[in-house]
């Protein structure tokens, strides 16, 4: 069974920086792109940043571009997002994915609230 | 970047009756849509991918078409558990955009 496990969420500061992981089991983890996408409370769902199996290619949303940065490490079979500079719009639960259709999975989601 | 524009945003029909929810791409596609489920408090779950092609598991009363810049989703009797917000996404490249979502409520 495929699982799929984000941590790291929480409350923070605008300018502030988090790192959320995710860390996924029950797949061969470093043949899949991972992404990253999130919903703010009432909203719909935003695609933020995705990155290749190998990590050499990544992709990001324009409004998240330059602020943060997705990164994996295969010997863990953990994905990363470095959010930097954030502001009250971040606000959302984080989902991490694996959107490789239609070979789709989900994790449950941590929630970022930015907020002074 | 590719915009995608779905509707209607809200839709209020009755159980049994045929549903359609429309996507918009702001470029050409080809068929690379997929459509996904969302029940508050869950993470989405897909329904059909390549506009058309029925995930396994789900009800064959969900049905996709369209290719290009026009789909549309169908759900040919409405159930009450069929009460969700519907997501449109293409995946044509990246970013894989998402469209604004529509939420159906049952009568």
């Amino acid at each position: 069974e495929v699982q799929l496990l984000e941590s790291g969420g929480g409350l923070v500061q605008p300018g502030g920086s988090l790192r959320l992981s995710c860390v996924a089991s029950g797949i061969t983890f470093s043949t899949h792109a991972m992404s990253w996408v999130r919903q703010a409370p009432g909203k719909g769902l935003e695609w933020v940043s995705a990155i290749g199996g190998s990590g050499v290619n990544t992709f990001y949303a324009d409004s998240v571009k330059g602020r943060f940065t997705i990164s994996r490490d295969n010997s863990k079979n953990t994905v990363y997002l470095q959010m930097n500079g954030l502001r009250p719009e971040d606000t959302a639960v984080y989902y991490c994915a694996i959107l490789q259709i239609p070979l789709d999975y989900w994790g449950q989601g941590t929630l970022v609230t930015v907020s002074s | 970047d590719i915009q995608v524009t779905q509707s209607p945003s809200t839709l209020s029909a009755s159980v049994g009756d045929r549903v359609t929810i429309t996507c918009r791409a702001s470029q050409t596609i080809s068929t690379w849509l997929a459509w996904y489920q969302q029940k508050p408090g869950k993470a989405p779950n897909l329904l059909i991918y390549k506009a058309s092609d029925l995930q396994s598991g789900v009800p064959s009363r969900f049905s996709g078409s369209g290719s290009g810049t026009e789909f549309t989703l169908t759900i040919s009797s409405l159930q009450p558990d069929d009460s969700a917000t519907y997501y449109c996404q293409q995946y044509n490249s990246y970013p894989k955009t998402f469209g604004q979502g529509t939420k159906v409520e049952i009568k």
